[in-house]
């Protein structure tokens, strides 16, 4: 399996700009989850999907952040409009976990390095 | 309010050194806690998971302590090598009734090991 995968790697993109950053899971895989990372306050947990439906959204910082999962494979984080202090690396993690982030596994992709001037 | 503080913020140790890096948590009730490896420019990689009934759990030379009563977290590295030199991310799971288990995340340990 390829792993996790996001894309782009990177984007640079002006304030007031849309941005969609996405994932595609593991194969088989039942939880999604996106995180982001700033220098100033490190990992956070922004959203997390189980069976494509969202279970906890409380992370995601204010209604210009919106997370869609349509289908097992594929997921979408959008930021509209953007702002510079959005400004991080936003990573897609997956796992198989029946019991909600119990003790199970999770594997991160390779990151989206998001930058807003 | 859950909080996770990691100690030290940073560590320099020389090749084939011992160290140990500290997680605290006041996080309630308890799940689970997971220590993850983060090399630069990349995502954090699992090391080890932890459920309130271990109390200790090994990856190779990777040896996570929870100590559930203290409420205290230790990740040991025995020989370092140079490829250790990462960030070291320490993660509680709190059962949360309303909606699955929500995670408290610690701001890490840097580590650097020398030649």
């Amino acid at each position: 399996d390829a792993g996790v995968i996001q894309s782009p790697r990177h984007e640079v993109t002006e304030m007031g700009q849309e941005v969609t950053l996405r994932c595609k899971p593991i194969s088989g895989h039942n939880s999604l989850f996106w995180y982001r990372q700033t220098m100033m306050r490190g990992l956070e947990l922004l959203i997390y999907f189980n069976n494509n439906v969202p279970i906890d959204d409380s992370g995601m910082p204010e209604d210009r952040f919106s997370a869609k999962m349509p289908n097992a494979s594929f997921s979408t984080l959008k930021i509209q409009p953007s702002e510079p202090r959005d400004s991080a690396v936003y990573f897609c993690a997956s796992s198989f976990d029946p019991g909600l982030v119990g003790p199970y596994e999770q594997y991160f992709g390779p990151g989206t390095r998001l930058t807003v001037t | 309010k859950n909080q996770v503080e990691q100690s030290p913020q940073s560590l320099i140790i020389l090749e084939g050194k011992n160290c140990t890096l500290q997680c605290n948590y006041t996080v309630s009730p308890f799940s689970n806690l997971r220590w993850y490896k983060q090399d630069t420019g990349r995502g954090p990689v699992s090391l080890t998971i932890m459920t309130f009934s271990e109390n200790t759990k090994s990856n190779g030379r990777y040896t996570a302590t929870l100590d559930a009563d203290t409420k205290q977290s230790s990740l040991h590295i025995t020989a370092s090598q140079l490829s250790d030199s990462a960030s070291y991310i320490c993660v509680v799971s709190s059962m949360n009734n309303n909606a699955g288990n929500m995670l408290t995340f610690g701001g890490g340990t840097r580590l650097m090991v020398k030649p």
